[in-house]
């Protein structure tokens, strides 16, 4: 079985403060792909990052980062010099090779404060 | 562009009542998708389109829950006899590629309150 798994339900930091949230996945398949998301208060769900399993490399987008660790399981996602626009939930997600279903985990809400 | 459009964006129904919510992905996007997220979780997946063809409804909560895409654009998702457990939003998103493996674009969802 498939599953995400994000332990932290809320986080708040002053702005900017670096922000790391934790993304732990479960999947048998050797083949599957990782996802973040971000849901700001407007309900659109934006896509932030995709990586696929044979990649291992991480990835930096300006003040966004995520560490992929395949010996852990973890996809993890941090935010260097949060803003107060970063504050919205966030969604870890997977899908494997042989499936159409995205499956996400619960959601992290970050709060930025001023 | 558009982007993923949905309405009505808010819908009360009585129990009982039957529903009908509306998506329109991108235009030219052959992947449609179905999710509901209840308060406080992430969105669920319901129901999945390739162009017309609904290849996957096993995230579908009972048979009262209908879906469809008969041109291969805009979806339609129905809920008959709506049970307050229905109460959510109900997110749509579109891929311009086949399955989920690539980036999918929500639409702003149709959050559906049952009394």
């Amino acid at each position: 079985a498939q599953k995400v798994t994000q332990a932290q339900t809320e986080i708040s930091v002053v702005e900017k403060e670096d922000v790391t949230l934790d993304c732990v996945y479960e999947t048998r398949d050797t083949t599957y792909y990782l996802f973040w998301y971000k849901q700001p208060p407007s309900g659109e769900l934006v896509f932030l990052i995709r990586r696929n399993s044979f990649d291992e490399q991480n990835e930096i987008s300006g003040r966004y980062s995520w560490n992929f660790q395949k010996s852990t399981s973890s996809f993890n996602f941090t935010i260097t010099a949060s803003q107060v626009v970063d504050s919205a939930v966030y969604f870890c997600a997977l899908v494997t090779g042989n499936t159409d279903k995205l499956i996400f985990g619960t959601g992290t809400r970050l709060q930025v404060f001023p | 562009g558009a982007g993923v459009s949905q309405s009505p964006r808010y819908k009360v129904a009585k129990r009982g009542q039957d529903v009908a919510l509306r998506c329109d992905p991108i235009s030219g996007h052959v992947s449609l998708f179905w999710y509901q997220q209840a308060l406080g979780q992430g969105p669920e997946f319901l129901t999945y389109f390739q162009n017309e063809a609904q290849l996957d409804k096993s995230g579908l909560p009972s048979d009262r829950f209908f879906a469809e895409r008969p041109e291969g654009s805009v979806s339609t998702l129905k809920i008959q006899r709506t049970q307050q457990e229905d109460s959510a939003v109900y997110l749509c998103a579109s891929s311009a590629q086949r399955g989920a493996t690539y980036e999918q674009y929500f639409g702003p969802g149709t959050r559906l309150t049952v009394t």
